[in-house]
């Protein structure tokens, strides 16, 4: 059965600070890969996907993620946090056959220290 | 232009009451999805319209659960007879179309039975 997994429930980092949240996916096939983010009152804003080609994709905010096949994760980077980026974190995978079907993780809750 | 929309923001009902949670999709949107979001927990799939087709139901957890979408539309996802466990957020969101995995999310509606 496909499945997401973030490990990580609540990140603390430092303002300026690196960051990688953390994703595993259980997909049979060849997984459609999404990160959304979530502040406070809105809605879930896409960040980036990954369909196919350069495993390594940019989105918006100065994010990035990293598609390891081996390893079944699609990590979220971003190399400078800033205070705005406080909010819940939720990767997703897609079915590539059924494109109705997505499968969400439980999120991670990031919280910046000034 | 506007996002979708999400009406109410918030719901109280007691318990064994029916509610009814609307979601009007960006205009042009033929693709319309809702979710369950508990306390915790990734987002659930319940149900996937898309144009003229026979919506995708699987999701929904039991028959106390219906949604309809109205001339391709606004959609409304209907409770019956509440219970305690069906507290959550309930998020939906649109597509431009049925490919498109870009989808956009409403703010939610926060339902509480008491």
């Amino acid at each position: 059965a496909q499945s997401v997994t973030q490990p990580d429930i609540h990140i603390t980092v430092s303002e300026g600070a690196s960051l990688e949240l953390r994703c595993n996916y259980s997909y049979g096939a060849t997984p459609y890969l999404f990160w959304y983010v979530q502040s406070p009152g809105q809605g879930l804003q896409l960040l980036l996907k990954y369909f196919s080609g350069d495993t390594l994709v940019q989105g918006i905010k100065g994010f990035e993620a990293e598609f390891k096949r081996s390893q079944s994760s699609f990590n979220l980077r971003k190399p400078s946090v800033h205070w705005s980026d406080a909010a819940e974190y939720f990767c997703a995978v897609g079915a590539s056959v059924n494109f109705n079907k997505f499968y969400f993780g439980s999120g991670t809750k990031l919280n910046v220290k000034p | 232009g506007a996002g979708v929309s999400q009406s109410p923001s918030n719901k109280v009902t007691e318990k064994g009451k029916d509610v009814e949670l609307r979601c009007d999709p960006i205009s042009g949107h033929t693709a319309l999805y809702w979710y369950r979001q508990s306390l915790g927990q990734g987002l659930e799939f319940l149900i996937y319209f898309q144009g003229n087709s026979a919506p995708d139901k699987s999701g929904l957890p039991s028959d106390r659960f219906s949604a309809e979408r109205t001339g391709g539309s606004v959609s409304t996802l209907t409770i019956q007879r509440t219970q305690q466990e069906d507290s959550a957020v309930y998020l939906c969101a649109s597509s431009i179309e049925r490919y498109s995995y870009e989808q956009y999310f409403g703010p939610g509606t926060r339902l509480t039975v008491t």
